[in-house]
């Protein structure tokens, strides 16, 4: 079965700092890796996503990811922080071969201080 | 442009309604999904379908059901509200075949009292 963790359901990082948002996987077959972003009171954005090939993935917005099948990991980075970029972020996996749904982390939200 | 549309973005229900969300996609995709957002849960996933008429239990069904007779309309019902279902629910679709990337609509936040 697939599962996702976020590690820290809060950061706050100061405008123009480099934003990292940590996301862990657990998938019995290759992922499909996602990260999407949630606006107050808006649905879901997909960001960026990784299939299969290149695993540094450039999304929206600047956003890039770096998919690491040693470590399990598919963090999300950002060079510089803009106050625009205050939001929930999502990592969320789905598995080739498995029912069509995603499985989705717990969400960080993300603040950015001026 | 890909578009998924719930219904209402609030409602107000009082315990014991029976209370229908709808979502229409216009994308012709297979795949629809309802989803349940609480705070520091994520997004748990309550049904969904891969085909008109067809439907799946997804990780917390209890006290909803769903319908969808066609293919571009996916509905969650609960057939008897209560205060443990105040919630944010999301619709969400996806084409199979596409790595499974769903798109989602705005959202519905639903109080029961």
């Amino acid at each position: 079965a697939q599962s996702v963790t976020q590690l820290g359901s809060h950061v706050s990082v100061s405008e123009g700092a480099l934003v990292l948002l940590r996301c862990n996987y657990s998938s019995s077959v290759p992922p499909y890796l996602f990260w999407y972003v949630q606006y107050p009171n808006q649905g879901l954005q997909l960001l960026l996503k990784y299939t299969t090939g290149a695993t540094l993935v450039k999304g929206i917005n600047g956003f890039e990811a770096e998919f690491k099948k040693s470590e399990t990991s598919f963090h999300l980075t950002k060079p510089s922080a803009h106050m625009s970029d205050a939001a929930e972020y999502f990592c969320a996996v789905s598995e080739l071969g498995s029912a069509r749904q995603l499985t989705f982390g717990s969400g960080t939200q993300l603040t950015v201080l001026p | 442009d890909v578009k998924v549309t719930q219904s209402s973005r609030y409602l107000v229900k009082r315990t014991g309604e029976k209370v229908f969300l709808e979502c229409v996609q216009d994308m012709d995709h297979e795949n629809m999904f309802w989803y349940r957002q609480d705070p520091g849960l994520g997004l748990r996933l309550i049904y969904f379908s891969y085909d008109v008429k067809m439907k799946e239990k997804g990780d917390i069904p209890e006290g909803y059901s769903v319908s969808r007779e066609k293919k571009e309309r996916f509905s969650l019902i609960l057939e008897s509200a209560s205060t443990n279902q105040t919630s944010m629910y999301l619709c969400a679709s996806s084409a199979t075949g596409t790595q499974f990337e769903a798109f989602f609509g705005q959202g519905t936040r639903l109080t029961v009292v």
